[in-house]
């Protein structure tokens, strides 16, 4: 069965805490994404990768960095976590023109 | 600008049909999917369509009008686990960046 993992369910952070959301995809896409979903603004896209070590921006990136060492793995960091920042965090993969596999999702609370 | 717009709740019955509309308004376009996501759940695939028509897939159908900037899409004999939210979302041109709308929450009543 193919899967997307996310480390955490839920996560509790402090204001200005350094944050690692991890996502690992045991199917070889190419591409993975980084989407934030709230409610009335559905999911918005943070950042994304096509291929090991390159990135590229989304919407909504700032404060946000990412980090593609490994095909199957793509981390968000949050530098200096933020109350604004509290939200469902997504990761989804995809091979290139083909449909979204999503993880189950992170909560975090920035506190 | 990017902008993709659908109904934000919709309530319908048992047994009955309904329709999810979606307008669209993106820099590029590469197909348009739609996603189902039960609360607390990962969105997962429906539907794709990236030509003009409809495709149908069991009880869901999508249409898409790419002139218009339009999808719907349609549930027949809805069920009670139907009861979900629905996403539109627009595959831009390069391949890569997938853009939703804010989703559309479907109540099923008995």
């Amino acid at each position: 069965d193919v899967k997307v993992t996310q480390s955490s369910r839920y996560l509790v952070k402090r204001t200005g805490e350094k944050v690692f959301l991890e996502c690992v995809q045991d199917m070889d896409h190419e591409n993975m994404f980084w989407y934030r979903q709230d409610p009335g603004l559905g999911l918005r896209l943070i950042y994304f990768s096509y291929d090991v070590k390159m990135k590229e921006k989304g919407d909504i990136p700032e404060g946000y960095s990412v980090s593609r060492e490994k095909k199957e793995r793509f981390s968000l960091i949050l530098e200096s976590a933020s109350t604004n920042q509290t939200s469902m965090y997504l990761c989804a993969s995809s091979r290139s023109n083909e449909k979204l596999f999503f993880g189950s999702g992170t909560q975090l609370s920035v506190l | 600008g990017q902008n993709i717009d659908q109904p934000t709740e919709m309530t319908a019955t048992e047994g009955a049909i309904v329709q999810i509309n979606c307008t669209y308004q993106t820099s590029g376009f590469n197909g348009l999917f739609w996603y189902q996501q039960h609360a607390g759940e990962a969105p997962t695939f429906l539907s794709y369509n990236v030509l003009d028509g409809l495709e149908e897939k069991g009880r869901f159908s999508s249409f898409l009008s790419r002139s218009k900037g339009y999808s719907y899409l349609l549930l027949k004999e809805l069920q009670m686990k139907d009861s979900a939210s629905y996403l539109c979302a627009v595959r831009d041109t390069g391949g890569f960046k997938t853009i939703f709308g804010a989703g559309t929450r479907l109540f099923v009543k008995a």
